[in-house]
């Protein structure tokens, strides 16, 4: 157990909808990482937030936007889905202020797995 | 921009025998981290071992150990006495240096590792 959750497991929705997926990182990171797997592009970084702060994009649709709250939880909105969206969502953490090396490493979060009809 | 291959789509090892995945990255950077995640049938995101560009010890980590070439820019991992349990698709990861508060992953494509009895 990495010690990050993710909400849902399984998300199930037609074309044209939106979803929000919740992470919620291991207890003292500050940063949280969304990225997206699926089969023909393999895992991409989506979006960084740092200690509430956007820190960096990556191949992120304009459809899609995250933020990340006072207690350090984060949500990933995608809205207008499309079938092309369906694939497992993962959220990371890393960068603890106290304890323990390694604050560069990212722990994974068992990922949302959501299917566009 | 950085980019990370593996080249090996499958692989394959009898149990209890030595295997090698290969890895290698493109960057100019100096300062970054490499790392290998499994991630088995369940699609957790689990980490085997890490790296980081500065130190010229290869990494270990019980079974698994990984053999750093910064001038080749290559990062292999080796699974020794191979188990059931290590069955599971293996992904390199290159992640920028520059302090804790930033830097994505950057992933290969996979390699997919399957363990016979």
């Amino acid at each position: 157990d990495s010690g990050v959750t993710q909400t849902p497991k399984h998300l199930i929705t037609a074309t044209g909808q939106r979803v929000t997926l919740r992470c919620s990182p291991r207890s003292g990171d500050l940063s949280v990482y969304w990225y997206q797997q699926s089969l023909d592009q393999g895992l991409q970084f989506l979006i960084q937030y740092y200690n509430g702060e956007e820190r960096a994009k990556g191949n992120i649709l304009e459809r899609f936007s995250a933020q990340q709250f006072p207690d350090l939880h984060s949500e990933l909105n995608l809205s207008s889905l499309e079938l092309g969206d369906s694939a497992l969502y993962f959220c990371a953490s890393s960068v603890r202020l106290t304890g323990g090396p390694s604050t560069d490493t990212q722990y994974f979060g068992p990922g949302t797995r959501l299917t566009v009809l | 921009a950085q980019t990370v291959t593996q080249s090996q789509p499958e692989m394959s090892v009898q149990e209890a025998e030595t295997v090698t995945l290969s890895c290698t990255y493109d960057t100019s950077e100096s300062d970054y981290y490499l790392f290998w995640y499994k991630q088995p049938p369940s699609r957790q995101m689990i980490l085997v071992i890490r790296q980081e560009a500065y130190k010229q010890q290869n990494a270990t980590e019980n079974r698994f150990s990984v053999n750093f070439q910064k001038a080749a820019k290559s990062f292999s991992l080796k699974i020794s006495d191979s188990q059931l349990g290590d069955a599971a698709m293996y992904f390199c990861a290159y992640r920028s240096g520059g302090g804790g508060s930033q830097g994505n992953l950057i992933f290969g494509k996979g390699t997919k590792l399957s363990v016979k009895p």
